[in-house]
């Protein structure tokens, strides 16, 4: 079955300690992402790749690090977690169609920080 | 990147077509319109895209008038299943971009 599996599906952590959100896709994809949501702020993408080795930041990278060393996965690096990454997290692949860029979610990871 | 504007909620009942409203007065000649719909708890799933005029499959429609700043998604006959976050996303025909979600259209369906 083609998806998106990211894991934790929850975890809570305290401030500071470090934590990787894993991600991984099965369709081949050459494009993966990172969002976050928060409540009236719909999603924000915090980073994107669009290919191995090749990132980019998205609207808020602050905090966050990504890596792309093989072309499935793309973990999600917090360094030094703070309360206010706590956030619902998505990660997601996709490619380039016929019209565009279609992108296919993960189911989420809640993270909280305290 | 274009923004997007959409109504922030909308109610229906079930057996009624719904239309969501996009507007995306800044979009560009390269830029495509996507829709996605969102559950509670779940990751966003693709619905439909569209360049120019309307586009249709199994689940939604697409209208984009001929000057592209607005599109339409139309559901025909919600159930209480459509219940959900919708939303516009305006993109250039190549990936990799960074898309804004923004924050959608929350669809009450109601019996």
């Amino acid at each position: 079955e083609a998806q998106v599996t990211q894991n934790p599906r929850y975890l809570i952590t305290v401030t500071g300690k470090k934590l990787t959100v894993t991600c991984s896709q099965n369709m081949n994809h050459e494009y993966m992402s990172w969002y976050r949501q928060d409540p009236g702020l719909g999603l924000r993408q915090i980073y994107y790749s669009m290919n191995v080795e090749v990132t980019d930041k998205g609207d808020v990278p602050e905090g966050y690090k990504v890596s792309r060393k093989e072309k499935r996965n793309f973990p999600l690096i917090l360094e030094s977690p703070s309360p206010n990454q706590t956030s619902l997290y998505f990660c997601a692949s996709s490619f380039l169609g016929q019209g565009g860029e279609k992108l296919f979610f993960g189911s989420g990871t809640q993270l909280s920080v305290l | 990147l274009a923004k997007t504007t959409q109504p922030i909620s909308m109610d229906s009942y079930e057996g009624q077509e719904v239309n969501i409203t996009c507007s995306h007065n800044n979009i560009a000649t390269n830029d495509y319109i996507t829709w996605y719909q969102q559950f509670p708890s779940q990751g966003p799933r693709f619905i439909i895209q569209g360049y120019k005029t309307k586009v249709t499959n199994e689940v939604a429609s697409l209208f984009i008038p001929a000057d592209r700043k607005s599109s339409t998604l139309s559901l025909p006959r919600v159930s209480l299943s459509d219940t959900a976050v919708y939303y516009c996303l305006v993109g250039a025909k190549q990936a990799g971009t960074a898309l804004i979600f923004g924050k959608g259209t929350t669809l009450s369906v109601s019996s």
